[in-house]
């Protein structure tokens, strides 16, 4: 059974750093391609980044240089690194699977908070 | 970037009802498009993908149709558990990008 589980959220100032990560288990997140994707409280849903399963990455503008989409293959793990967060960063980070293509999403996690406030 | 607009933004219809939500991409995008359904606390959960084919366990009264730039999510004979936000996605280019969500209720 697939199963997406994300976890490292919390409460962070502006300005400072988080690292989320996301369990996969039932498929090889080496082999597939592996997105984020974040909602804003009562807000709509917004791709962050993805990672390819030859390795590369896209971010969306409003991330680039600032989050980092990683990957253990040991692990079977996804990361997000997110440094110099802001308050407009506060959202519900999804992980979620390609299916066929990369931005067709099959499989989503059951989130995790990420609150940036002072 | 490819804009998605969908509507309507929200809609009030009968249990039994057919409801039917539009999604218009700003620029061709073949079928490569997604619809969702959002509940609170809950992951999003795809419905129909490739702009027409069911995903599989998903009630077959959800129906999806188009290609290029107009695309429709229809469900037939409304129930009470289809109370949710919908939203449609196109992964033909990045950055993916989702309609702004249709709130669905009930009357």
């Amino acid at each position: 059974e697939v199963q997406l589980v994300e976890s490292g959220g919390g409460l962070v100032q502006p300005g400072g750093s988080l690292r989320l990560s996301c369990a996969a288990s039932g498929f090889s997140v080496s082999s597939n391609y592996m997105s984020w994707v974040r909602q804003a409280p009562g807000k709509g849903l917004e791709w962050v980044s993805v990672i390819y399963s030859g390795g590369g990455t896209y971010y969306a503008d409003s991330v680039k240089g600032r989050f980092t989409i990683s990957r253990d293959n040991s692990k079977n793990t996804l990361y997000l690194q997110m440094n110099s967060l802001r308050a407009e960063d506060t959202a519900v980070y999804y992980c979620a699977r390609g299916k066929k293509y990369a931005g067709q999403f099959d499989y989503w996690g059951q989130g995790t908070l990420v609150t940036v406030s002072s | 970037d490819i804009q998605m607009t969908q509507s309507p933004s929200s809609l009030s219809a009968s249990v039994g009802d057919r409801v039917t939500i539009t999604c218009q991409a700003s620029q061709d995008i073949r079928n490569y498009l997604n619809w969702y359904q959002d509940k609170p606390g809950k992951a999003p959960k795809v419905l129909i993908y490739d702009a027409s084919d069911l995903e599989t366990g998903v009630p077959s009264r959800f129906s999806g149709n188009g290609s290029g730039t107009d695309f429709t999510l229809t469900i037939n004979s409304l129930q009470p558990e289809d109370v949710a936000t919908y939203y449609c996605q196109q992964y033909d280019n990045v950055p993916y990008t989702f309609g702004q969500g249709t709130k669905l209720e009930i009357k």
